[in-house]
């Protein structure tokens, strides 16, 4: 079975700063290609970042373009989200996802969440 | 960005009965659509990828049809289990969207 476990979400103030991780096991990590998605309360699914099995590519959603960065340990199973001038929009349960199968067609293992919250 | 819109919002449904939701795209997305259920406070769950594959493990009454910009998930013989609100997801190209979700209630 696949584990996907977020941490790092936390209470912080407009303009801070947080970093999230999301630890992977059970899987060759280094070759999938992972994703954020958050949703805000009550809200719907809004992808945020990509990143490539090498990490090499990323791609940002504009709401979060030049804030946030995706980045991943190969060696540690591990990607992260580096949040920076957060704003109250921001608050959410942040997903790390994977991009599985055999040809990469399908976004199959979500993990828990894990929870922003972005207020004074 | 490619939009997603999903209807209905809300559906009211009976055990047993036979629900459709719809999505369409705002341009052609191809076959790369997923539907998604979703449980309050849990993860999503794959049910449907490349609009018509059912997931591993997925019972047989859901199913995906569509391509390009319309596409459908049936929910056959609704179950107490499948109240839950259900997204469609494009994936296409980056960045990726959802749809608006859809609640089956009681």
């Amino acid at each position: 079975e696949v584990y996907l476990v977020e941490s790092g979400g936390d209470l912080v103030k407009p303009g801070g700063s947080l970093r999230l991780s999301c630890a992977a096991s059970r899987f060759s990590f280094h070759t999938y290609e992972m994703n954020w998605v958050r949703q805000a309360p009550g809200k719907g699914l809004e992808w945020v970042s990509y990143i490539s099995g090498s990490g090499s590519i990323t791609y940002y959603a504009d709401s979060v373009k030049g804030r946030f960065t995706i980045s991943r340990d190969n060696a540690k199973n591990s990607l992260y989200l580096e949040m920076n001038s957060l704003r109250a929009e921001d608050t959410a349960v942040y997903y790390c996802a994977r991009v599985g199968g055999i040809a990469a067609e399908k976004v199959d293992y979500w993990g828990q969440g894990t929870l922003v919250t972005v207020s004074s | 960005d490619i939009q997603m819109t999903q209807s209905p919002a809300t559906v009211s449904a009976s055990v047993g009965d036979t629900v459709t939701i719809t999505c369409r795209a705002s341009q052609s997305i191809g076959y790369w659509l997923a539907w998604y259920q979703q449980k309050s406070g849990k993860a999503p769950k794959l049910l449907i990828y490349k609009a018509s594959n059912l997931e591993s493990g997925v019972p047989s009454r859901f199913s995906g049809s569509g391509s390009g910009t319309d596409f459908t998930l049936t929910i056959s013989s609704l179950q107490p289990d499948d109240f839950a609100t259900y997204y469609c997801h494009q994936y296409n190209s980056y960045s990726w969207t959802f749809g608006q979700g859809t609640k089956v209630e009681i």
